[in-house]
Formats: structure tokens, sequence, C-alpha cells
């Protein structure tokens, strides 16, 4: 079974300039997730998605930040304009029906110059 | 909101020592998990607990689920290289009808052979 798919997965702007990052999840996931990981830090959640609803996005700076999941299942996080503190890993997991555990992609790697 | 406080930050050992690492929350969780980071990589789930009080092991790892739900350890016997790596805890609850999982700041891991 092929796991949680993301691209890309290093990514380099200057601040202000706007970046957005693609998560494929495992097939029949239903569930997904899109979280942010600063360096030294466990990974913190930015919003939450079933099928193509969105069922938290309280943690979700809604000024820059945009997330969405059209189809209900690849999804795309967006940033705009990024800033210096939003160098970070984003990392996109997916959780299927009757499974209690979310599997994670490998992350994409922002650095904000 | 709720935080996990997990220790130690960072542990340095030899090959074959025994590892100790916990979690505590002033916040009550459903389900304890753990996982390990590898670099470049998404946390893989190892050991998954359900109930207070609940020892689970998995190999040479053993987890517990606290009494009073607001804490978790994990053990790692007989450490190999394998292992190294950054262990995060994370506690799992359900708000407005959605799991939510809260992350440690992580504990990172180093073996000397």
């Amino acid at each position: 079974e092929a796991g949680v798919a993301q691209s890309p997965r290093y990514k380099i702007i200057e601040k202000r300039q706007s970046v957005a990052f693609w998560c494929n999840p495992i097939s029949g996931h239903a569930t997904l997730y899109w979280y942010q990981q600063i360096l030294g830090q466990g990974p913190k959640l930015l919003i939450q998605f079933q099928n193509n609803g969105v069922v938290d996005d309280s943690q979700l700076p809604k000024d820059r930040f945009s997330a969405e999941r059209l189809k209900g299942v690849d999804s795309t996080l967006k940033i705009q304009p990024a800033k210096l503190e939003d160098s970070a890993v984003y990392l996109c997991a997916t959780e299927g029906e009757s499974a209690n555990e979310q599997f994670f992609g490998p992350g994409t790697r922002l650095t904000v110059l | 909101g709720q935080q996990l406080n997990q220790s130690p930050q960072s542990m340095f050992i030899q090959e074959g020592e025994d590892v100790s690492m916990n979690c505590t929350s002033s916040s009550i969780f459903n389900t304890w998990l753990w996982y390990k980071q590898d670099p470049g990589e998404g946390p893989v789930l190892l050991i998954a607990l359900y109930k207070a009080g609940e020892l689970t092991s998995n190999g040479r790892l053993t987890a517990q689920f606290g009494i009073t739900r607001k804490d978790s350890f994990l053990n790692i016997s007989a450490s190999i290289p394998s292992d190294v790596g950054i262990y995060f805890c994370a506690g799992q609850l359900e708000i407005q009808g959605a799991q939510k999982l809260v992350f440690g700041q992580g504990t990172r891991l180093t073996i000397n052979p």
C-alpha cells in the first residue's frame, strides 16, 4: 500500500512570497490533517478535513494560510504572503475510517529568507 | 490549550543501555501514542495506548498509559543503533466530534556504539 505522498520535499522562498504544498493521501482515507513542525518542536495541527469538509481549522492563521480538499482526495496548503516564522516542516497525515492511526507523509521543509 | 511536557529533551547513551522517557499533562487524554521520527521523514507510530493503566509492549518497546490519564512513559530495552531518532508522545482527545492529537516537544535519542 502506498503511503502519504507530499511535494515538493523542499522549498526556499523569500518573505512575502507565496508557496503551495500538495498532499496525496493513502487511498480511501477520508480524514486528512496538515501539521506545522517548527525545528525542535512536535507537530502542531493546522487543519483537519473529513472528506472535502473542514472539521477543525481553529489553529490555522487564516490571514495568510489557506487549505482545500476539493474532491475529498488530494489537498493543498497555501501560504500567502510568507513570513520568516513560517519556516518549518509541513506534514500531511491521513486516517482511515476504521483505524485509529494517523499515517504521516515525509513533509515539505519550507525555508523563508 | 492542551500541552504535553516531554522529558528528557535529549539523551546520549551507549548501545545496549535501556532508555526511559515520559510525558505529562494537566489535561486528560483518551489515548496516548508514541511516535518515532527519523531525519527527513514524518513520524511513525510505535505504540498506541487506549485504556488508563494499560501496559503495552512492541518488541523492545514498552509503554504505559497513566492511571490518571494525564501521563505516559516509553521504555526501550537494550538499545541498538537504529533506535536513534526523535521520539514524540501524543495525547488524543475528542473536541467537537473530531479526534485531535497534541504532541510533546520530543526526546532526541543519540546512541554511542
